[in-house]
């Protein structure tokens, strides 16, 4: 185990809602960097977060957003969501950026109807 | 454009075979790194290696062994005597100096061993 976990690990949603998932970053680790993985593909990145600040981003929309605590923790929000939304959703925390090992979390399955 | 080409969709191999996994990477920098990372059913992306661009020595752990070649820009990852345990989903990743926060991922190859 890599200690990062995620929660939920599966969640189904309708089209146009919100929903917002979660990250615990492995002991030590101040950056998060939040994944996209569509069935058949690999992850695509969305945006990492260091000290609380978002530090790169992918090519998503605005109604991506996130947020990191001040123990590393994360957030992910997704605003108005779309079926194509529907994907598993990694996140991974690591230490002053992708330099240095990235552990995963399990992932979220989320669904949206 | 694809950074990481992972040109195998699917490999099946009856247990003991070797198996190779290739990978084809495009970048710019002079500095980046490589990764490969290996995903069970359960979804966890279990990280393998990470190479340097300035590192080419081929790097051999247990049954698994890893051929750099800057030359032909490729990464490549062989799993010797394979065991049933070692079917998941295989991807290969890159992450440039100029955006080193990010990583890019192959589309993956799924490597199923029957036994």
């Amino acid at each position: 185990e890599t200690g990062v976990t995620q929660s939920p690990t599966h969640l189904i949603k309708t089209r146009g809602q919100q929903v917002t998932l979660r990250c615990s970053s492995q002991s030590g680790h101040n950056t998060v960097s939040w994944y996209q993985q569509a069935l058949g593909q690999g992850p695509q990145f969305i945006f990492q977060y260091y000290r609380e600040e978002e530090n790169g981003r992918g090519n998503f929309p605005p109604r991506f957003s996130g947020l990191q605590f001040p123990n590393y923790s994360s957030e992910l929000n997704v605003n108005a969501l779309e079926l194509d939304d529907s994907a598993l959703y990694l996140c991974a925390s690591s230490l002053q950026g992708l330099n240095t090992e990235a552990f995963f979390g399990q992932g979220t399955r989320l669904t949206v109807v | 454009a694809q950074k990481v080409t992972q040109a195998q969709t699917e490999i099946s191999v009856v247990e003991k075979e070797d198996v190779t996994l290739d990978c084809v990477y495009e970048t710019r920098d002079t500095t980046y790194y490589l990764f490969w990372y290996k995903q069970p059913p359960s979804g966890e992306l279990v990280f393998l290696i990470r190479r340097n661009s300035f590192d080419e020595q081929n790097e051999i752990s247990g049954r698994y062994s890893w051929n750099f070649q800057k030359s032909t820009s490729s990464f490549n990852f062989t799993i010797t005597a394979s065991q049933v345990v070692d079917s998941a989903v295989y991807f290969c990743a890159l992450s440039e100096a100029q955006d080193d926060y990010k990583l890019s991922f192959g589309a993956g190859t799924t490597v199923t061993v029957r036994a």
